[in-house]
C-alpha cells in the first residue's frame, strides 16, 4: 500500500507569517497533485507536479515535487486569511484514475 | 458550465439500513470516482467508473457498490450500514478518465450513522 504522510497536521499562524507544508512517501508516483478543501466542499485542485525537481508558483504558493518523486513540499509566502483551510497532497500511482490521498494538514491563518 | 453535483447532501440512518448517493458529473465527463473522506483515514478511494464499467477499486468491502449509466451519472449504495460509515462521501469527474485529467469535486454527501 502506498502511503502519503503529511506534516504539519495542524498549523495556525498569524497573517504574514510564511509556512511549508510536507508531504512524503517511500514510494514513487508518477505525478503529485495539491488540493484545498474549505468546510463544507470538495477539494479543489491547486497544481499538478509532474517532474522530478519540478517547482511551480501560484501567486503566493510554491509546489516543489522531490527529485525522486517520492516527496513534495507547498510553501506558502505572506500567508492570508483567505489561505485557511485542509490542504491535501495526493499522488497518481500509475494505475488508472485513482488518487491516493496524504491526511492533510489543516492551516489556519489569523488576522 | 455546473460542476459536480451530488445528492442528497446530508444523511441520516441508522445501523443496518442502506443507502444511495447520487452524483451527477460535469457535462461530457466520462470518468466518476468516489472517496471516502473521515477524520482517521482521511481521504479513500473507493471506487472508479469509466463508461459505464468499473475500473478500479480500493480497498473497501462488498457493502460498497456503485454503478454508472450511460448519461455518466454515478451511484454508491451501502449495504448492512455500520457506524464506521459515518463519513462525507465525494465523488470526482474527469473528461476521459485518463490519469493525467484534472479530477473535479463534487461538495460530498455527509452521512451520519446511529
Amino acid at each position: 500500500t502506498q502511503l502519503l504522510e503529511q506534516s504539519p497536521q495542524f498549523l495556525s499562524i498569524q497573517e504574514g507569517e510564511n509556512l511549508t507544508v510536507y508531504c512524503n512517501s517511500s514510494s514513487v508516483f508518477s505525478s503529485l497533485q495539491w488540493y484545498r478543501q474549505e468546510p463544507g466542499e470538495g477539494p479543489v485542485l491547486l497544481v499538478t507536479v509532474v517532474t522530478g525537481g519540478e517547482v511551480k508558483k501560484l501567486k503566493r504558493l510554491t509546489f516543489q515535487f522531490g527529485d525522486a518523486r517520492k516527496d513534495s513540499s507547498l510553501h506558502i509566502t505572506a500567508a492570508q486569511p483567505g489561505d485557511t483551510g485542509l490542504y491535501l497532497c495526493a499522488g497518481d500511482n500509475n494505475a488508472g484514475n485513482m488518487l491516493t490521498f496524504g491526511g492533510g494538514t489543516r492551516l489556519m491563518v489569523k488576522p | 458550465k455546473a460542476g459536480v453535483t451530488q445528492t442528497p447532501r446530508y444523511l441520516i440512518k441508522t445501523r443496518g439500513q442502506q443507502v444511495t448517493l447520487s452524483c451527477s458529473p460535469i457535462s461530457g465527463h466520462r470518468s466518476v470516482s468516489w472517496y471516502q473522506q473521515t477524520p482517521g483515514q482521511g481521504l479513500q478511494f473507493l471506487f472508479e467508473y469509466f463508461s459505464e464499467t468499473q475500473r478500479n477499486k480500493g480497498n473497501f468491502p462488498g457493502r460498497f457498490s456503485g454503478r454508472q449509466f450511460s448519461n455518466s451519472r454515478s451511484e454508491m449504495n451501502v449495504s448492512t450500514l455500520e457506524l464506521g460509515d459515518s463519513a462525507l462521501y465525494l465523488c470526482a469527474s474527469s473528461v476521459g478518465g485518463d490519469r493525467t485529467d484534472t479530477q473535479y469535486f463534487g461538495p460530498g454527501t455527509r452521512l451520519t450513522v446511529l
